[in-house]
């Protein structure tokens, strides 16, 4: 059971360099979701996704932008990185169950650990 | 105030000890509550659902209370393997959750 990958594990960027990091799901799950958590703190929602085609941003989504062309995959893009965008970055997703947000579960990726140096 | 706020611990037991966490959660119209946990580096993963009327799943409860806002994990006969962050989270509505900080448990041989 694959879940939900997200690559890479790790990544080191530069000041000012671009990068993607790539979240796939295999549940078949129309929700989706990046956070980012920083040392000591809660995982802030960057931006989500109700369905292929649709997206809105979450708490944090500056210096981020996503896409979400197929159900499966929902890649974030860094494009001047950042300082202050260093962090660990966790993509999830989820499917409502009958209808229910009591049953809203969502599933994590092992996650991306970021440096922006 | 934040959203949802935990004691971010660290609480020290040792193993087989009964140790419980609260959370205080700011909106009243939250609909769904969920503990998970998170181990070092590692990402979270649901440990149990909250429902109003409470609810257990072997050595761990979790309680509700809407009029005070808050909600409760209680883990008995505490196990080395229990020590982790445990994250606190509210559903504020359509299908977002506001994650707490977490509360770090240690339990000792």
């Amino acid at each position: 059971n694959a879940g939900v990958t997200q690559t890479p594990k790790f990544r080191i960027l530069k000041i000012g360099q671009s990068m993607t990091l790539q979240c796939t799901q295999d549940m078949n799950h129309n929700y989706m979701y990046w956070y980012r958590q920083d040392p000591g703190m809660g995982l802030k929602l960057i931006y989500y996704s109700v369905g292929a085609g649709i997206t809105d941003k979450g708490e944090v989504p500056n210096g981020y932008n996503v896409s979400r062309s197929t159900t499966e995959d929902f890649p974030l893009r860094l494009e001047l990185a950042a300082p202050s965008q260093t962090s660990v970055y966790f993509c999830a997703s989820s499917q409502l169950a009958g209808g229910t947000l009591a049953k809203n579960i969502q599933y994590f990726g092992a996650g991306t650990r970021l440096s922006v140096l | 105030r934040k959203e949802v706020e935990q004691d971010p611990g660290p609480f020290n037991v040792p193993e087989g000890a009964t140790v419980a966490f609260n959370c205080t959660y700011s909106n009243s119209a939250s609909q769904s509550f969920f503990w998970y946990r998170q181990d070092c580096r590692k990402e979270p993963k649901l440990l149990m659902s909250v429902y109003s009327s409470g609810n257990e799943d072997g050595r761990f409860t979790a309680q509700l209370n809407r009029a005070s806002q808050y909600i409760s994990l209680l883990i008995r006969d505490s196990k080395l393997s229990d020590s982790a962050t445990y994250l606190c989270v509210v559903n504020a509505g359509f299908q977002k959750l506001v994650f707490g900080t977490g509360t770090r448990l240690l339990v000792s041989p």
